[in-house]
């Protein structure tokens, strides 16, 4: 069975601070896909980071960067001096065999 | 470039009234995944096809039904609508996982009262 779990419901930071957001995941499947999105309040999907099972180097995109590790099976997301624009609901999500779900998802709030 | 087309975007039905959300993509893709996502929650993952003529459940299956008769569309039947189907209904689409990304449809507001 495949399960992603976002402990985090609400984290409230203060602009420029850094904020970790945590995923943790479980599948039997070998092979899988790791992805975050962001949903801003207009309620669109917006595609951040898409990760295979068998490429576990971290990435670093701007601000943003992600860190996972099969061995706790953990893909978390970290956004580096963040600004008010980060605020959003976050999105962790594992696909595999074709069953794509979706973790609760964290909303971050970024205030000035 | 049309990308993943949902109909309607938004519709209020009647408690036991029943409706099909359409979705279709012109990208050729072969998987499909229809979601619900209710107010402050996740998307949950309702059906999901991995290529014509093969549909199969997901999280939150009762209360639908889907067909996938062609690569194109994959339409969501709700039948015998009750207020607990109320939600924003998103359908999305990809190529098998090869690491291409999923490209969702707008959404569509579905409210049953």
């Amino acid at each position: 069975a495949q399960k992603v779990t976002q402990a985090q419901t609400e984290i409230s930071v203060v602009e420029k601070e850094d904020v970790t957001l945590d995923c943790v995941y479980e599948t039997r499947d070998t092979t899988y896909y790791l992805f975050w999105y962001k949903q801003p309040p207009s309620g669109e999907l917006v595609f951040l980071i898409r990760r295979n099972s068998f490429d576990e180097q971290n990435e670093i995109s701007g601000r943003y960067s992600w860190n996972f590790q099969k061995s706790t099976s953990s893909f978390n997301f970290t956004i580096t001096a963040s600004q008010v624009v980060d605020s959003a609901v976050y999105f962790c999500a594992l696909s595999a065999r074709g069953k794509l779900i979706f973790g609760q998802g964290t909303e971050l709030s970024v205030k000035p | 470039n049309a990308g993943v087309t949902q109909t309607p975007k938004f519709r209020i039905l009647k408690i036991g009234q029943s409706m099909t959300l359409q979705c279709t993509q012109d990208m050729n893709h072969n998987y499909m995944y229809w979601y619900r996502q209710d107010p402050g929650m996740g998307l949950k993952l309702i059906y999901y096809s991995v290529g014509a003529g093969i549909t199969d459940k997901g999280e939150v299956p009762n209360g639908y039904n889907v067909s996938r008769s062609t690569t194109e569309d994959f339409p969501l039947r709700l039948e015998l609508a009750a207020p607990s189907q109320t939600s924003v209904y998103f359908c999305a689409s990809s190529f098998p996982d090869s690491g291409n990304t999923i490209y969702f449809g707008e959404g569509s507001w579905l409210t049953v009262v």
